[in-house]
């Protein structure tokens, strides 16, 4: 079955120390899209990138870097320089150009300790 | 600036009633409307969407309504059930530069009960 998986799906990470969330589909699509979700403030958009080798940052790209290396991988790393970067993380792909086919990942949780 | 909104944090519905969900936008160039639904500790997954040039789709229980001139979509569910509680949230978008990145809005908190 086609689909998109993001591991790990909790993961916790001491202050000062970067982390890289993975993203991986086999639905060949080009796009695919990092977004955030805390609390009371839906999703916002981190990074996308619609074709290999290629990215952009989103609503809130600071603190975060991503790397588009294959079609089927977009991870995202969380830097030190993320000041609040405890929350839910969702990767979601899509064929270029269309917006009806979002598919998402099962999200990870990422907590600060 | 949020450009999708969706005022009710929460809503309860009874069993059977109509569930409506409201979402209002402030960008004039969406031209692509969604739906999804999400439970806790889960991906979204896409439930129903509407072009700009139509002004209702329904699918099944779901019906999308769009009305551009007030910049206001609602989503009803006919009949509720419980296993629609959920998390809804309204997307936008539009073909430009924007990469056809989806728009969201913070959700709604939906609460069938028997």
């Amino acid at each position: 079955d086609g689909g998109i998986t993001q591991s790990p799906k909790y993961l916790f990470r001491k202050e000062g120390q970067n982390v890289t969330l993975s993203c991986e589909q086999n639905l060949n699509h080009d796009a695919m899209y990092w977004y955030r979700q805390d609390p009371g403030q839906g999703l916002r958009l981190i990074y996308y990138s619609q074709i290999v080798n290629d990215f952009q940052k989103g609503d809130i790209a600071e603190g975060y870097s991503v790397s588009r290396e294959k079609k089927e991988s977009f991870p995202l790393t969380v830097t030190s320089a993320q000041k609040n970067p405890t929350a839910f993380y969702l990767c979601a792909s899509s064929i270029r150009g269309r917006t009806d086919g979002y598919t998402f990942g099962s999200g990870t949780r990422l907590t600060v300790v | 600036d949020q450009q999708v909104k969706q005022n009710s944090p929460s809503l309860s519905v009874q069993e059977g009633r109509i569930s409506i969900l409201n979402c209002d936008y402030t960008n004039s160039m969406f031209d692509y409307f969604l739906w999804y639904k999400k439970y806790p500790a889960e991906g979204p997954t896409f439930l129903i969407s509407i072009s700009s040039i139509k002004d209702k789709n329904e699918d099944g229980r779901f019906t999308v309504f769009l009305n551009k001139s007030a910049k206001h979509l609602s989503l009803h569910i006919v009949p509720s059930q419980p296993g629609d509680s959920a998390v809804y949230f309204c997307a936008a978008s539009r073909d430009s530069n924007s990469g056809y990145a989806l728009n969201f809005g913070k959700g709604t908190s939906l609460l069938v009960t028997p």
